[in-house]
């Protein structure tokens, strides 16, 4: 069964360092989407990423995140300057096409800032 | 803005009892709610979903209830098993680009 890998599984950082987090969304899949769960919480929107550029972005989303496409299969996420408060387990997800509720995530990468 | 939230943190549940997570949410221009389950140290998995306009979809040994008029969402496991033991959470979702909007999150804890 086709499955979205993300790696590093677990990355642990200094503050201040830049951090890119990879994953590898489902082949046929057009939508991609990073999550990202700080401990014991809710699920957090970051952002939505389709036909290679950014749709949608929440709050959290600001100038130290960034998101590429760079090689047609690999999604990357680069946080430039990693703060305390990054520290939280980050999904990609993907999806084939809108309107079903079924997005794809993978297992997580789990950041541990310092 | 958009909100979806769980009643209860934490349902425990006798192995073959059926189990019912609630979720309410606010804001009524969502197109699909889902549930979604997270084991320990996973992603989410999609489990079931359904359209804004049905109210009641079902699926293998699950069923989802959508109540309009009070916005209001319920997940109903019927036979829970062990390995039905996780968090489960509700999310909302309107068109376009898919973003979803999570609830808390309940656990569901299975005991034999």
């Amino acid at each position: 069964e086709p499955e979205v890998t993300q790696t590093p599984s677990h990355q642990v950082t200094q503050m201040g360092q830049e951090v890119i987090l990879r994953c590898v969304p489902i082949s046929n899949h057009l939508y991609f989407y990073w999550y990202r769960q700080i401990l014991g919480q809710k699920v957090e929107f970051l952002v939505s990423f389709y036909n290679n550029e950014i749709s949608e972005k929440s709050e959290i989303f600001d100038d130290q995140f960034s998101v590429e496409r760079p090689d047609g299969s690999n999604f990357t996420l680069k946080i430039r300057s990693t703060k305390l408060e990054d520290s939280a387990m980050y999904f990609c997800a993907s999806f084939y096409r809108p309107n079903t509720g079924e997005l794809f995530f993978g297992e997580g990468s789990r950041l541990t800032v310092l | 803005g958009e909100s979806v939230g769980l009643h209860l943190p934490t349902l425990s549940v006798q192995e073959g009892d059926n189990s019912i997570i609630n979720c309410a949410y606010s804001n009524s221009a969502s197109d699909y709610f889902i549930w979604y389950k997270q084991e320990s140290g996973k992603g989410p998995q999609f489990i079931i979903d359904i359209r804004s306009n049905m109210d009641k979809r079902q699926g293998q040994r699950v069923t989802v209830l959508l109540n309009k008029t009070v916005k209001h969402l319920s997940l109903q496991i019927a036979a829970t098993q062990p390995g039905d033991s996780a968090v489960y959470f509700c999310a909302g979702i309107r068109g376009g680009y898919n973003k979803l909007i999570f609830g808390a999150g309940t656990r569901l804890a299975v005991h034999p």
